[in-house]
């Protein structure tokens, strides 16, 4: 069990908007350190998805935006496409396990 | 073009020593920190540790220190990732991961560039 809770899952229909959470504490995403969010499509390496400028590396569209608050945070999915089907992680740094910690994941169903 | 090509899958017994590598090129290998990430088969991801190779700084998830060590050689820009003595507890897909930023404090950093992965079986 991380210390960065995800849903497990979630689900929208094609051109939905749908929102991913990711809760931390005072050690991590309160600490203040960043929060970034990665997507793993079956078989493939995870990518980063949006960092914690809110940057998007070159490819990602602007459909996937973050933001956080506190000791949490959350990744919004526009005009949702089949093709978002994959499993989202957020990832910071704890300065109590002094190391850097991923969400469980969460699997982004298209209906 | 930033790239890193993983070493390909190994199987080992338990017991045995193993090191992986990771080529990479297309940056200033020196100037990024440059680690590991594995993944269980069918969880999530767990940060290993990272280097800066640099100076050669080193740091560990406390998780698994003592059971892995990670080397850089500047003279091929390569990072590797090593066991003394593997167990079974070890089978997993290995990725070699670079932080975004060239900042030493790696604290705030993203991954912003993976591996293929080397799938580790023991």
């Amino acid at each position: 069990q991380s210390v960065l809770t995800q849903p497990p899952s979630v689900s929208g229909t094609p051109g939905q908007r749908v929102t991913i959470s990711c809760t931390g504490s005072m050690s991590n995403i309160g600490a203040p350190y960043d929060l970034h969010w990665y997507r793993q499509l079956p078989g493939e390496a995870p990518k980063l998805l949006i960092d914690g400028d809110n940057n998007r590396p070159s490819g990602v569209p602007e459909r996937f935006s973050a933001s956080k608050s506190d000791t949490s945070a959350s990744l919004a999915i526009t005009g949702l496409q089949a093709a978002d089907e994959a499993v989202y992680y957020c990832q910071s740094y704890d300065r109590s396990l002094d190391a850097f910690v991923f969400g469980d994941g969460t699997t982004l169903t298209v209906l | 073009e930033v790239q890193m090509v993983q070493t390909g899958a190994e199987v080992r017994e338990a017991g045995e020593s193993l090191k992986i590598s990771c080529q990479t090129s297309g940056y200033s290998f020196r100037e990024y920190w440059i680690g590991w990430v594995r993944q269980l088969p069918g969880k999530g991801l767990e940060w290993l540790g990272l280097i800066f190779p640099g100076d050669s700084d080193t740091r560990y998830n406390p998780s698994f220190q003592g059971h892995v060590t990670i080397s850089a050689d500047m003279s091929t820009n390569a990072v590797y990732l090593q066991w003394s003595r593997l167990e079974a507890s070890d089978t997993a897909n290995y990725y070699c991961v670079r932080l975004r930023r060239n900042t030493y404090d790696f604290m705030w950093g993203s991954f912003l560039y993976w591996g293929q992965g080397t799938l580790v079986t023991v």
